[in-house]
Formats: C-alpha cells, sequence, structure tokens
C-alpha cells in the first residue's frame, strides 16, 4: 500500500525554465511533506517542508504547494538551474517519526 | 566533517554470510533511524533508535535483521544470513535529542550500498 506516491519517473526541464514536480498521498492523517534532494552516492538532503494547516510554502526558488482536498503537493523550482539534477523524494508524516516515502523523481536539466 | 558517517559506503556478501553496516550519527544527536532504499523504490523506515534502547523496530524484517546502538560507539544495522533480496541501499539518519523526528531535522548518511552476489 503506497501511502505517497510520485508517479513521474523522471522529468526533464529545460534550463531557465519552471520545474513541477509532482506528489499525491492517500492517507488524510499526514501533516507534515517535506521534499528531499538526492545526488548519486550521497544521502537525501532536506529541502522545504509544509504544514498541512498552510498551503503554500516558500524557499528561494523552492515553492511547495498543498492541496488538502485533493491529497496532492507540488515542488516547483523556478528557474531550474543544472545543479538541480537529482532526484527529488516526496515525504509525509503524521507527527510520529516515520518518514513515508515516495519512490523519487528524476529531474534532468537540460542546458 | 561532522555529519552522519556510514561505512562501509559499499559491501559485497554472498548468501548466507553476516552483514554488519555502521553509522555514527552527527555531533550532538542521540537518534538514530536506519532506512532502507530498495532498486526503483522510496526510502522504507526500518528501526529508530536511542543510546542503548530500541523504540520503534516495525519496520526491520522479523527474522535475521537486528540494530543496536550501544552507549560508546556507532550504531550497527546486522542481517545474518544474507539473501539477495537483502541487495539495497541503507540509510542511516540522525536527529538531537528531544526534536520532533518526523520534521526537518534528520540528517542523512551517504548510505551503505549492500549487494548480496
Amino acid at each position: 500500500d503506497q501511502q505517497v506516491k510520485q508517479n513521474s519517473p523522471s522529468l526533464s526541464v529545460q534550463e531557465g525554465r519552471i520545474s513541477i514536480l509532482n506528489c499525491d498521498y492517500t492517507n488524510s492523517m499526514f501533516d507534515y511533506f517535506l521534499w528531499y534532494k538526492k545526488y548519486p552516492a550521497e544521502g537525501p538532503t532536506f529541502l522545504i517542508s509544509i504544514s498541512s494547516i498552510k498551503d503554500k510554502n516558500e524557499d528561494g526558488r523552492f515553492t511547495v504547494f498543498l492541496n488538502k482536498s485533493a491529497k496532492h503537493l507540488s515542488l516547483h523550482i523556478v528557474p531550474s538551474q543544472p545543479g538541480d539534477s537529482a532526484v527529488y523524494f516526496c515525504a509525509a508524516t503524521d507527527s510520529n517519526y516515520q518518514l513515508i516515502w515516495g519512490a523519487g523523481t528524476k529531474l534532468i536539466i537540460k542546458p | 566533517n561532522a555529519g552522519v558517517m556510514q561505512n562501509p559506503r559499499h559491501l559485497v556478501r554472498r548468501r548466507g554470510q553476516e552483514a554488519r553496516l555502521r553509522c555514527s550519527p552527527m555531533k550532538g544527536h542521540s537518534h538514530v533511524y536506519w532506512y532502507r532504499q530498495l532498486p526503483e523504490e522510496g526510502l522504507k523506515f526500518m528501526v529508530y533508535l536511542q543510546k542503548e534502547n530500541i523504540i520503534d523496530e516495525s519496520g526491520m524484517p522479523k527474522e535475521r535483521f537486528s540494530a543496536e546502538f550501544p552507549k560508546e560507539g556507532p550504531s550497527i544495522l546486522r542481517i545474518q544470513q544474507v539473501v539477495r533480496g537483502d541487495s539495497a541501499a541503507y540509510f542511516c539518519a540522525s536527529s538531537p535529542e528531544g526534536t520532533s523526528p518526523g520534521a526537518n531535522v534528520l540528517t542523512f548518511g551517504a548510505g551503505s550500498r549492500l549487494t548480496v552476489l
């Protein structure tokens, strides 16, 4: 039972354009959502998060949007840069210590 | 480097052998978490430990897997009698004492990649 789904295994975006990564979840008890970024041969690093009481959180080029009614969140990166090429994981928690992870989306930024 | 240190980075074992993966948490962190990532999948929670205590091992397979975090030394994830299906990347994360560990305070190590021949 996949509680957190990232349906796009990969995404290719032109440098300078907007990258939009999507994530769907099924558990309405989740109250905190996180995005992690992972380069090859490295561990995931925290990128940005959002509480379920908000619908938007912005940090520089990164913005996360949460649509609770649709159980959907998205990460927007604008403008996209070559260094953004990585695997992006969506994760969720119900204030427990267990993060439930999506399978990841590989983002490729084309020059 | 005060980050989360995992070793070995790569480990090759034959079926039936034992694998030991080590994790030294970030300085000042007393909570350790182990996650496993199978190919083409996201990370899956395995176990949460504090010093000398297993807090939650609900994600650990019932057999062959064990974890410890002794008073002195690193946390160890031990897999006995490995099988091919154990081949995966094993990530350790740590967080400070007294924090909500589900939030953005987890610091991950670079992972240990286990290959079972």
